[in-house]
C-alpha cells in the first residue's frame, strides 16, 4: 500500500499571506489528523476529520482550518500567516477507530517571512 | 496537558540498554510511541491500550501501566539505528485520532 503523502513538501510564504497544504491518506483510511511540530512546542495536535467531518480539535486559532473530501483527502489552510506559523506541518493517516494506529506522512515544511 | 518524558537526552554505546519513560496527570486510554530521526516523519514503534499490557517486537518493548498513568519504552542491545527522538504520545477515551505528545527523548547510539 502506498503511505501517506503531503503536498508540496516545501512552501515559503510571506506574512499576511495565506496557505494551503494537502495531505493524501493511507487507501482505506478514513481518518486525517493534522500536527504542527516546532523546536519550540514539539509536536502540537492541530485538528482531525473522520468521514467529512471535524471530530477533534487542537487549542489553535481560527485562522488554522481544515476540511476533509469524500475520498478522505485533506486539506488544511491556514490564514493571515505570521512568523510563529513557521514549521513543519504533518499530517496522519488511520482507520479511525478509537486509539488505532496513526501513520504520518513526510510533512511540509512551511517558511513564513 | 503534556506528557512528561524522562530522559530528556541520551547516550548509548552500541549493545548497551536503554529504557525512556512517560508519564501523565490524566487518565489514559491509549500510549503511542515514535521515533523520528532528523529531517524525517515520525515512524510508528508500537500503540498500547488501556489494560496494562506489555508489547514488543525484536528488541524494543514496552509496558502501559495505567493506575500510575504511566508509559515506559524498553531498548535492549541498542543498535545504531536506534538514534533518533522518542515521542511518546497519549490519548484520552473519546479522543479518536486526538494524541498528546511529549517533548521528546533525544537518543544516540555510538560505536
Amino acid at each position: 500500500k502506498a503511505g501517506v503523502t503531503q503536498t508540496p513538501r516545501y512552501l515559503i510564504k510571506t506574512r499576511g499571506q495565506q496557505v494551503t497544504l494537502s495531505c493524501s491518506p493511507i487507501s482505506g483510511h478514513r481518518s486525517v489528523s493534522w500536527y504542527q511540530q516546532t523546536p519550540g512546542q514539539g509536536l502540537q495536535f492541530l485538528f482531525e476529520y473522520f468521514s467529512e467531518t471535524q471530530r477533534n480539535k487542537g487549542n489553535f486559532p481560527g485562522r488554522f482550518s481544515g476540511r476533509q473530501f469524500s475520498n478522505s483527502r485533506s486539506e488544511m489552510n491556514v490564514s493571515t500567516l505570521e512568523l510563529g506559523d513557521s514549521a513543519l506541518y504533518l499530517c496522519a493517516s488511520s482507520s479511525g477507530g478509537q486509539g488505532d494506529t496513526q501513520y504520518f506522512g513526510p510533512g511540509t515544511r512551511l517558511t513564513v517571512l | 496537558q503534556q506528557p512528561v518524558q524522562s530522559p530528556q537526552a541520551v547516550i548509548l554505546r552500541e549493545g548497551e540498554d536503554a529504557v525512556i519513560n512517560c508519564s501523565s496527570s490524566k487518565a489514559l486510554y491509549s500510549v503511542h510511541w515514535y521515533r523520528q530521526k532528523h529531517g524525517e516523519a515520525p515512524v510508528f514503534l508500537m500503540i498500547l491500550l488501556k489494560g496494562g499490557e506489555q508489547k514488543g517486537h525484536d528488541k524494543i518493548s514496552a509496558s502501559f501501566n495505567e493506575k500510575k498513568q504511566q508509559s515506559s519504552l524498553y531498548l535492549t542491545a541498542s543498535q545504531l539505528s536506534y538514534s533518533g527522538t522518542y515521542f511518546c504520545g497519549t490519548g484520552e477515551l473519546g479522543g479518536y485520532q486526538k494524541v498528546t505528545f511529549g517533548t521528546g527523548t533525544k537518543l544516540q547510539v555510538i560505536p
